[in-house]
């Protein structure tokens, strides 16, 4: 099946940008999601990408692909305390079932 | 309208004791999906229907039974509980298997948290 490692924890100023890094090991996925957990809420959709792009900028967010090295990352610009949350990476190859990787506590600093 | 909706939100108990989480949405999805969280964050896939069809079952213990009386809800029972069962569980939605036409994207439910005591 598939593996999704993240890093567990990652802290920013106010102000400046945040990139969390996912790796995966299926190179057949198809659709790679972020998904967002504010504390004691579930998850939400943030973005996506199709495994035909390279780059996908929405707003604040850019995500990266590198197809070859199996790695996506979530930009954020100008982060804010409000972006203060989980990040789950967690890729899909065809019918089967999301795999999450184990989230990424961002934590933003006054 | 909240889109999926999980009762209750909070569950303490006592090891031994069987109890349900119930999950319902009104999103017209065809695929149901049961997630544990860990105290660590991790979120592990438990059970998965469509159409009230159980497509995917984790290696989850049989004392976790899930039902789906229609496709609308899906029920989560677990039986004999333990402590290492405490965690905080996630329903999910889904338009679709994954299938063509759709991105896939899961909708969830705000969480049950359940303590074993």
């Amino acid at each position: 099946g598939e593996d999704v490692e993240q890093s567990l924890f990652l802290s920013v100023r106010e102000g400046d940008s945040s990139v969390i890094n996912c790796t995966y090991t299926d190179s057949s996925s198809t659709y790679l999601y972020w998904y967002k957990q504010e504390p004691g809420a579930g998850l939400q959709l943030l973005t996506y990408i199709f495994s035909n792009m390279d780059m996908k900028q929405d707003q604040r967010l850019t995500v990266l692909l590198n197809k070859k090295d199996k790695h996506l990352s979530l930009r954020i610009a100008d982060t804010q305390t409000g972006d203060s949350a989980i990040y789950f990476c967690a890729p899909r190859s065809g019918a089967r079932q999301l795999t999450f990787g184990s989230g990424t506590q961002l934590t933003v600093l006054p | 309208d909240t889109a999926v909706s999980q009762t209750p939100k909070y569950l303490v108990t006592q090891m031994g004791n069987d109890k349900s989480i119930k999950c319902e949405q009104n999103l017209g999805h065809d695929t149901m999906y049961w997630y544990k969280q860990d105290s660590k964050k991790f979120l592990k896939i438990m059970f998965s229907y469509n159409n009230k069809e159980l497509i995917i079952n984790e290696t989850v213990p049989n004392r976790f039974s899930p039902k789906s009386p229609d496709k609308a809800h899906l029920n989560l029972h677990i039986n004999s509980l333990e402590l290492g069962d405490s965690a905080v569980y996630f329903c999910a939605s889904s338009r679709q298997r994954g299938g063509t036409g759709g991105t896939g994207e899961l909708f969830f439910g705000e969480g049950s948290r359940l303590t074993v005591l």
